[in-house]
């Protein structure tokens, strides 16, 4: 059982750009969660989905950031216009239905120039 | 010894000692909580949880306390090895399926 995936690893891009982080989650889990963390400080919640529905967006900035998570698919954060202070490591987690523990994927670091 | 950095505490152990990591959490109404560990550049992976009707759980090596009357979590690795540094966050939760709420952390760096 592969565990969340997360791609890409790494990414750069411009001010002004846009950011598009992909999660897989573990097959079985229909919750997903995304994180945000700087450096040397702890993980940020940021938006919670379920598959077509998102249940609590109230980590997420309300202009430039959206999340998706389709019917099929991977979950997609997405970062309009970025700006230096997006520069972070984004994890995505997923726990199955009706359980607390969630399990995150490698993080996707994103640098912008 | 235990020695607050610029961002994150530090606490340095001999290797074959063990180890006790703190963390305060900060809902009195949180129900589950977690030990996560963090190595460089990876993500938090799970090491061991505990249900507020418990004050204790074992596992492989590691020991989580919980005190709900003062809201505090202590993880605890016994004989610990240089491959158990890294950074630990405790994380709490408040019933079901929401959003984890993740403490600031403490570097473990176990010295050879």
């Amino acid at each position: 059982n592969a565990g969340v995936m997360q791609n890409p690893r790494h990414l750069v891009r411009r001010r002004g750009q846009e950011a598009r982080l992909r999660c897989s989650p573990m097959k079985g889990h229909s919750h997903v969660y995304w994180y945000r963390q700087l450096p040397e400080e702890g993980l940020k919640f940021m938006v919670y989905l379920q598959k077509e529905n998102i249940i609590d967006e109230s980590g997420m900035p309300k202009e430039r950031f959206s999340a998706e998570f389709p019917k099929e698919g991977p979950s997609i954060l997405r970062i309009q216009q970025v700006v230096r202070g997006d520069s972070a490591a984004y994890f995505c987690a997923s726990s199955p239905p009706q359980e607390e523990t969630q399990y995150f994927g490698p993080g996707t670091r994103l640098l912008v120039l | 010894g235990e020695s607050v950095g610029l961002h994150l505490p530090t606490l340095s152990v001999q290797e074959g000692d063990n180890s006790i990591i703190n963390c305060a959490y900060s809902n009195s109404a949180s129900d589950y909580f977690i030990w996560y560990k963090q190595e460089s550049g990876k993500g938090p992976q799970f090491i061991i949880d505990i249900r507020s009707n418990m004050d204790k759980r074992q596992g492989q090596r590691v020991t989580v306390l919980l005190n709900k009357t003062v809201k505090h979590l202590s993880l605890q690795i016994a004989a610990t090895q240089p491959g158990d540094s890294a950074v630990y966050f405790c994380a709490e939760n408040f019933s079901g399926n929401t959003p984890l709420v993740f403490g600031k952390g403490t570097r473990l760096s176990v010295i050879a």
